[in-house]
């Protein structure tokens, strides 16, 4: 079946640490997006990727990083720099071409301890 | 820039009532609409969508109409479940976008008491 995966579902980590998530996609799109969700909020835009070996900046890209070496992935790597990384991460990704909705995956939690 | 406004939450409601949540965007060109649905812990799944002014999108009893004129794509049921209970988005993404990217709402919380 077709989709994407994000990996862990649920991650801890200390501060000071850097933590990368995981996003695969065999869905063949071109396009990839990294959003935060906090409590009760909407999705903040973090990274985009419109094609392999190029990303953007989203709206709140400071302490995060990116790569987009193969078209099926497109990891995030919460660094140390990022002040309140506890939240919702959720990947997503899109055909890249016209207006066509996004597909999303499960979702990883990650918690600072 | 693009944005789009969601009525707050959360909305309570009975079982087999009916269901409204507004949505109005500001958008330059012409955008596409669209409404996900996200059950706890989990990502986001497009409910409907609409591409064009007058479209109307449906799915699993949901509709949303896209309306040029007074600029809105309100969500509509005519009788939730408890099952319903979720958080709602509204989204768009235009070609005026750079890059083409969906902008959302900041969601509605529905919660259907039995």
């Amino acid at each position: 079946d077709g989709g994407i995966t994000q990996s862990p579902k649920y991650l801890f980590r200390k501060e000071g640490q850097n933590v990368t998530l995981s996003c695969e996609q065999n869905l063949n799109h071109d396009a990839m997006y990294w959003y935060r969700q906090d409590p009760g909020q909407g999705l903040r835009l973090i990274y985009y990727s419109q094609i392999v070996n190029d990303f953007q900046k989203g709206d709140i890209a400071e302490g995060y990083s990116v790569s987009r070496e193969k078209k099926e992935s497109f990891p995030l790597t919460v660094t140390s720099a990022q002040k309140n990384p506890t939240a919702f991460y959720l990947c997503a990704s899109r055909p890249g071409t016209g207006l066509s909705e996004a597909f999303f995956g499960q979702g990883t939690r990650l918690t600072v301890v | 820039g693009n944005s789009v406004t969601q009525m707050e939450g959360p909305v309570t409601l009975s079982e087999e009532a009916f269901l409204t949540i507004n949505c109005t965007y500001t958008a330059t060109g012409y955008p596409s609409l669209f409404w996900y649905v996200q059950y706890p812990g989990e990502g986001l799944q497009l409910l409907l969508k609409a591409t064009k002014a007058d479209d109307k999108g449906s799915n699993k009893g949901f509709e949303a109409t896209y309306r040029k004129e007074t600029t809105s794509f309100h969500l509509e049921k005519g009788s939730v479940q408890v099952s319903d209970s979720a958080v709602y988005f509204c989204a768009l993404t235009s070609s005026r976008e750079y890059g083409n990217k969906l902008v959302f709402g900041a969601g509605t919380i529905l919660r259907v008491k039995s």
